[in-house]
């Protein structure tokens, strides 16, 4: 069973607009960190931000936050006035500590189009 | 202070060839873990080393094979290659018990 699922394989927003893009999680493990990358056309994963299991408010980090939604194991990463540059995959990722393996596992991702 | 550094950016091999690949992680980690991201695929787990141990290896046969050297920098090896392993590998390092892993720049692997 997938533990990061993905709904949105594709995504399109108007340029300064908001999106949200969702990700869902599966683990029994109750410490756990969840995170959200971004990689361009160049191949390179850029670390976008970070929630932990026990973190009591949303992250969030410039225009990106994540809404944590711990009973509904959601972790939906929305990006407030989108830039061109937005343009590119998001995979959403969990590592699993400290009973589980600290391997980071990811999901299928999701390509957002930011339109001028 | 630099960032997790991987090498060759490409590699163009021929079926059959052994190729190597080369990761530094950053300054202080003792994780590094490797993934394949086939064309339009998601990233799947190959291989993780911890303080010079292989610690898990992910669903992939033996010819996909790596070590961990004492300064913490780490190499992939593929043997045998075949079409179906030309792809984007992608390096990541970390703490073992940090929050983020930090990945590399990748190295586009071709099999012609």
């Amino acid at each position: 069973a997938q533990k990061i699922t993905q709904t949105q394989p594709g995504m399109f927003v108007q340029e300064k607009e908001a999106v949200t893009l969702d990700c869902t999680y599966d683990t029994s493990d109750p410490s756990y960190g969840l995170f959200w990358y971004k990689q361009p056309s160049s191949g390179e994963m850029i670390f976008l931000i970070y929630q932990g299991s026990y973190d009591q408010q949303n992250a969030t980090e410039g225009r990106y936050s994540l809404n944590f939604q711990k009973a509904r194991k959601s972790a939906n990463l929305v990006i407030s006035a989108s830039q061109l540059g937005d343009s590119a995959m998001y995979f959403c990722a969990m590592r699993e500590t400290p009973g589980g393996s600290y391997i980071p596992t990811f999901g299928r991702g999701t390509s957002l189009i930011v339109h001028p | 202070e630099a960032g997790v550094t991987q090498s060759p950016t490409h590699l163009i091999k021929t079926r059959g060839q052994q190729a190597t690949l080369r990761c530094s992680p950053i300054s202080g980690h003792t994780s590094v873990y490797w993934y394949q991201q086939a064309l339009g695929l998601g990233l799947q787990f190959l291989l993780w080393y911890d303080e010079g141990e292989e610690r898990n290896r992910g669903n992939f046969p033996p010819r996909f094979s790596g070590r961990q050297f004492p300064n913490y920098s780490s190499e992939l090896n593929v043997n045998a290659l075949e079409l179906e392993d030309s792809a984007l590998y992608l390096c990541a390092s970390s703490l073992r018990t940090d929050r983020v892993a930090f990945f590399g720049q990748g190295t586009r692997l071709t099999v012609v």
